[in-house]
């Protein structure tokens, strides 16, 4: 079952840090690209980020750069978001998706999303 | 930066045809995909490069892109549709639509 696993939410205060986790299962993971997407309550979706599957190409959202950085580790299946200097407004659930393969420049969808992580910035 | 707009909802009834437009600039000349979410549960994607559908997703479930508006149609809509549709593109960055909400009365 191809599956995406989500881990590394919690509650942090405005300036700190966290890194999510997303542990990638039942595809070969090294062949697609990947993203972050997140969720802040009540609101719509808000894509994050992009990493190709060789981690040649990097993009970011506006609202994150110079702050967030993704990254992932093929030889461990796993997708990675280290967020500094968070914000109160980068409280959301966020989601990691697959892309849907092809490594087509733009993107044509994601068709898999995981069941999200919760960060919560609050002092 | 690069918009994509959507309304905010849509009211459809059982067995009707629903559609849901999403607009932006040349968005033709652009790939969309359409994600529904139900709540509490994470997005699904139900169209993928303007008109695909995923294994698994109905053919009910149709897209289209042209000009300066995709949309996503269901026909003979059923009350399991109803949920929040997005769309999304990409421009030199990822960009999602407001969202929509599906009511199937």
């Amino acid at each position: 079952e191809v599956q995406l696993v989500e881990s590394g939410g919690g509650s942090v205060q405005p300036g700190g840090s966290l890194r999510l986790s997303c542990a990638a299962s039942g595809f070969t993971f090294s062949s697609y690209e990947m993203n972050w997407v997140r969720q802040a309550p009540g609101k719509g979706l808000e894509w994050v980020s992009y990493i190709s599957s060789t981690s040649t190409v990097i993009h970011y959202a506006d609202s994150v750069k110079g702050r967030f950085t993704i990254s992932r580790d093929n030889s461990k299946n796993s997708l990675y978001l280290q967020m500094d200097s968070l914000r109160v407004e980068d409280t959301a659930v966020y989601y990691c998706a697959k892309d849907v393969g092809g490594h087509l420049w733009p993107p044509r969808g994601m068709d898999v999303w995981g069941q999200g992580t919760t960060v919560t910035v609050s002092s | 930066s690069y918009e994509l707009t959507q309304p905010a909802s849509v009211s459809v009834s059982p067995g009707q045809t629903a559609s849901i437009t999403c607009s932006g600039d040349k968005v033709g000349d652009k790939y969309v995909s359409w994600y529904q979410q139900k709540p509490g549960q994470s997005p699904v994607l139900v169209i993928w490069q303007d008109t695909r559908r995923p294994s698994g997703i109905p053919e009910r479930i149709s897209g289209s892109n042209s000009g300066n508006v995709a949309t996503l149609t269901i026909s003979g809509t059923q009350a399991m549709d109803e949920a929040d549709y997005y769309c999304q593109a990409w421009d030199t960055r990822g960009v999602f639509g407001g969202g929509t909400k599906l009511t199937v009365l």
